[in-house]
Protein backbone atom coordinates (compact mmCIF):
# COMPACT_ATOMS: atom_id res chain seq x y z
CA UNK A 1 0.00 0.00 0.00
CA UNK A 2 1.41 3.34 -1.13
CA UNK A 3 1.80 6.19 1.66
CA UNK A 4 1.02 9.72 1.92
CA UNK A 5 2.65 11.40 -1.14
CA UNK A 6 4.18 15.09 -0.87
CA UNK A 7 6.17 17.40 -2.87
CA UNK A 8 8.53 19.04 -3.57
CA UNK A 9 10.63 17.58 -0.03
CA UNK A 10 12.40 21.05 0.48
CA UNK A 11 11.75 24.41 -0.68
CA UNK A 12 14.06 27.51 -0.19
CA UNK A 13 11.74 31.09 -1.11
CA UNK A 14 12.07 34.80 0.04
CA UNK A 15 10.41 36.26 2.30
CA UNK A 16 7.26 37.91 0.86
CA UNK A 17 7.10 35.23 -2.02
CA UNK A 18 4.02 32.21 -2.31
CA UNK A 19 4.99 28.65 -1.88
CA UNK A 20 2.11 25.88 -2.58
CA UNK A 21 2.42 22.35 -0.93
CA UNK A 22 0.90 19.26 -2.71
CA UNK A 23 -0.34 16.02 -1.08
CA UNK A 24 -1.96 12.74 -2.05
CA UNK A 25 -3.38 11.03 0.82
CA UNK A 26 -3.52 6.84 1.06
CA UNK A 27 -5.91 5.76 -1.53
CA UNK A 28 -9.88 5.73 0.01
CA UNK A 29 -8.81 7.76 3.08
CA UNK A 30 -11.29 10.07 3.99
CA UNK A 31 -9.74 13.07 6.32
CA UNK A 32 -6.61 14.77 5.36
CA UNK A 33 -4.98 16.82 7.81
CA UNK A 34 -2.09 19.36 7.52
CA UNK A 35 -0.11 20.17 10.33
CA UNK A 36 3.37 22.50 10.79
CA UNK A 37 6.21 21.68 12.69
CA UNK A 38 8.35 24.12 13.61
CA UNK A 39 12.04 23.30 14.67
CA UNK A 40 12.11 21.86 18.14
CA UNK A 41 8.25 21.73 18.52
CA UNK A 42 5.53 19.39 17.92
CA UNK A 43 3.60 19.21 14.81
CA UNK A 44 0.50 21.60 14.99
CA UNK A 45 -2.93 21.19 13.16
CA UNK A 46 -3.24 23.75 10.51
CA UNK A 47 -6.50 22.51 9.02
CA UNK A 48 -8.31 19.17 9.16
CA UNK A 49 -11.03 18.06 5.67
CA UNK A 50 -13.04 15.53 5.56
CA UNK A 51 -13.44 14.54 1.99
CA UNK A 52 -13.46 18.07 0.60
CA UNK A 53 -15.36 19.84 3.39
CA UNK A 54 -13.26 21.61 5.86
CA UNK A 55 -13.56 20.61 9.40
CA UNK A 56 -11.30 23.00 11.71
CA UNK A 57 -8.78 25.35 10.03
CA UNK A 58 -9.08 27.32 13.62
CA UNK A 59 -5.90 27.18 13.78
CA UNK A 60 -4.75 28.05 10.07
CA UNK A 61 -3.15 31.93 9.71
CA UNK A 62 -6.35 33.02 7.01
CA UNK A 63 -4.21 36.05 5.99
CA UNK A 64 -1.75 33.99 4.47
CA UNK A 65 -2.56 30.54 4.42
CA UNK A 66 -4.84 29.13 2.24
CA UNK A 67 -5.86 24.75 1.77
CA UNK A 68 -7.80 23.05 -0.44
CA UNK A 69 -8.82 19.47 -1.21
CA UNK A 70 -10.31 19.26 -4.67
CA UNK A 71 -12.82 16.52 -5.31
CA UNK A 72 -11.81 14.84 -1.86
CA UNK A 73 -8.59 13.22 -2.74
CA UNK A 74 -5.77 15.61 -3.60
CA UNK A 75 -5.15 18.58 -0.84
CA UNK A 76 -2.74 21.74 -1.41
CA UNK A 77 -1.66 24.29 0.90
CA UNK A 78 -0.44 28.10 0.10
CA UNK A 79 1.30 30.50 1.76
CA UNK A 80 1.04 34.18 0.11
CA UNK A 81 3.32 35.95 1.28
CA UNK A 82 5.58 33.76 3.83
CA UNK A 83 6.86 35.48 6.44
CA UNK A 84 10.19 34.36 8.25
CA UNK A 85 8.05 32.37 11.09
CA UNK A 86 6.74 30.33 8.01
CA UNK A 87 10.11 28.34 8.32
CA UNK A 88 9.14 24.93 9.26
CA UNK A 89 8.49 21.59 8.11
CA UNK A 90 4.87 21.01 6.26
CA UNK A 91 3.27 17.44 7.64
CA UNK A 92 -0.08 16.08 5.52
CA UNK A 93 -1.62 12.94 7.00
CA UNK A 94 -4.66 11.38 6.02
CA UNK A 95 -6.87 9.09 8.10
CA UNK A 96 -9.39 6.19 6.91
CA UNK A 97 -12.23 6.89 8.52
CA UNK A 98 -14.99 10.39 8.93
CA UNK A 99 -15.67 11.85 11.71
CA UNK A 100 -18.02 9.16 12.65
CA UNK A 101 -15.42 6.53 12.88
CA UNK A 102 -14.03 4.81 15.95
CA UNK A 103 -11.59 6.38 18.37
CA UNK A 104 -8.81 4.05 16.67
CA UNK A 105 -8.54 5.84 13.68
CA UNK A 106 -4.47 6.24 13.14
CA UNK A 107 -3.38 8.78 11.53
CA UNK A 108 -0.45 8.19 8.30
CA UNK A 109 1.83 10.69 7.98
CA UNK A 110 4.06 11.68 4.53
CA UNK A 111 7.83 12.70 4.84
CA UNK A 112 7.08 16.23 4.94
CA UNK A 113 8.35 19.36 3.30
CA UNK A 114 10.67 21.20 4.72
CA UNK A 115 9.96 25.31 3.76
CA UNK A 116 12.94 27.69 4.46
CA UNK A 117 11.71 32.01 4.21
CA UNK A 118 14.62 34.06 4.07
CA UNK B 1 -6.75 24.73 25.19
CA UNK B 2 -5.15 21.34 25.52
CA UNK B 3 -1.64 21.18 26.33
CA UNK B 4 1.06 18.18 26.26
CA UNK B 5 4.03 17.93 28.02
CA UNK B 6 6.77 15.78 27.47
CA UNK B 7 9.59 15.43 30.05
CA UNK B 8 12.83 14.80 29.49
CA UNK B 9 13.32 16.83 26.05
CA UNK B 10 16.08 14.86 25.34
CA UNK B 11 18.07 11.51 27.16
CA UNK B 12 21.02 9.11 26.46
CA UNK B 13 20.70 5.80 27.64
CA UNK B 14 23.71 2.78 27.06
CA UNK B 15 22.32 -0.37 24.99
CA UNK B 16 20.21 -2.68 26.71
CA UNK B 17 18.94 -0.84 28.97
CA UNK B 18 15.04 0.26 29.53
CA UNK B 19 13.51 3.57 28.48
CA UNK B 20 11.11 5.84 30.17
CA UNK B 21 9.63 8.55 28.70
CA UNK B 22 6.42 10.54 30.10
CA UNK B 23 3.97 12.54 29.03
CA UNK B 24 1.50 15.06 30.29
CA UNK B 25 -1.92 16.81 28.99
CA UNK B 26 -4.29 19.11 30.73
CA UNK B 27 -7.46 18.49 29.88
CA UNK B 28 -8.56 14.86 30.45
CA UNK B 29 -11.36 14.67 28.16
CA UNK B 30 -9.68 12.66 25.29
CA UNK B 31 -10.66 10.48 23.19
CA UNK B 32 -7.35 8.50 22.52
CA UNK B 33 -3.84 8.93 23.62
CA UNK B 34 -0.88 8.18 20.48
CA UNK B 35 2.89 7.77 20.42
CA UNK B 36 4.81 8.18 17.12
CA UNK B 37 8.20 8.35 16.08
CA UNK B 38 9.97 10.61 14.64
CA UNK B 39 13.17 9.57 12.45
CA UNK B 40 14.97 13.04 11.02
CA UNK B 41 14.21 14.27 7.91
CA UNK B 42 11.18 11.92 7.73
CA UNK B 43 7.61 11.69 8.56
CA UNK B 44 5.52 10.32 11.99
CA UNK B 45 5.29 6.15 12.54
CA UNK B 46 2.01 5.51 14.80
CA UNK B 47 3.81 3.35 17.34
CA UNK B 48 0.80 2.73 19.88
CA UNK B 49 -2.89 3.99 20.53
CA UNK B 50 -4.79 3.62 23.73
CA UNK B 51 -8.50 4.39 23.88
CA UNK B 52 -9.45 6.51 26.77
CA UNK B 53 -11.18 3.30 28.08
CA UNK B 54 -7.66 1.32 27.91
CA UNK B 55 -4.83 1.49 30.83
CA UNK B 56 -2.10 0.01 28.88
CA UNK B 57 -1.03 -1.28 24.85
CA UNK B 58 1.58 -3.48 24.05
CA UNK B 59 3.31 -4.13 20.85
CA UNK B 60 6.75 -6.45 21.19
CA UNK B 61 9.00 -4.44 23.46
CA UNK B 62 6.87 -1.07 23.55
CA UNK B 63 4.12 -0.83 26.44
CA UNK B 64 2.35 2.51 26.68
CA UNK B 65 0.32 2.84 29.80
CA UNK B 66 -2.78 5.92 30.61
CA UNK B 67 -4.26 7.40 33.33
CA UNK B 68 -6.80 9.57 32.19
CA UNK B 69 -7.73 10.84 35.74
CA UNK B 70 -3.91 12.00 36.42
CA UNK B 71 -3.30 13.56 32.69
CA UNK B 72 -0.41 10.98 32.06
CA UNK B 73 0.86 8.70 29.74
CA UNK B 74 4.44 6.57 29.58
CA UNK B 75 5.83 4.50 27.32
CA UNK B 76 8.49 1.99 28.03
CA UNK B 77 11.02 0.31 25.84
CA UNK B 78 12.46 -2.29 26.78
CA UNK B 79 16.27 -3.54 26.46
CA UNK B 80 16.78 -0.83 24.20
CA UNK B 81 18.75 -1.07 20.93
CA UNK B 82 21.04 1.76 18.59
CA UNK B 83 18.01 1.37 16.27
CA UNK B 84 15.82 2.85 19.17
CA UNK B 85 17.04 6.80 18.49
CA UNK B 86 14.59 8.79 17.02
CA UNK B 87 12.52 11.50 18.58
CA UNK B 88 8.99 9.82 20.17
CA UNK B 89 6.14 12.15 20.36
CA UNK B 90 2.99 11.65 22.35
CA UNK B 91 -0.07 13.34 21.16
CA UNK B 92 -4.05 13.39 22.44
CA UNK B 93 -7.10 12.91 20.57
CA UNK B 94 -9.46 15.81 21.58
CA UNK B 95 -12.06 15.40 19.26
CA UNK B 96 -12.79 14.25 15.73
CA UNK B 97 -9.34 12.93 15.03
CA UNK B 98 -7.47 16.26 15.82
CA UNK B 99 -4.34 16.08 17.70
CA UNK B 100 -2.57 18.34 20.03
CA UNK B 101 1.13 17.13 20.28
CA UNK B 102 4.07 17.49 22.70
CA UNK B 103 7.33 18.86 21.66
CA UNK B 104 9.05 15.22 22.10
CA UNK B 105 11.72 13.22 23.51
CA UNK B 106 15.20 12.95 21.43
CA UNK B 107 16.15 9.49 22.28
CA UNK B 108 19.81 8.11 21.75
CA UNK B 109 21.06 4.84 22.83
CA UNK B 110 24.24 4.30 23.09
CA UNK B 111 25.95 1.26 21.35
Amino acid sequence: EAGVAQSPRYKIIEKRQSVAFWCNPISGHATLYWYQQILGQGPKLLIQFQNNGVVDDSQLPKDRFSAERLKGVDSTLKIQPAKLEDSAVYLCASSLWGLSGPSTDTQYFGPGTRLTVL
Amino acid sequence: KQEVTQIPAALSVPEGENLVLNCSFTDSAIYNLQWFRQDPGKGLTSLLLIQSSQREQTSGRLNASLDKSSGRSTLYIAASQPGDSATYLCAVDYGNNRLAFGKGNQVVVIP
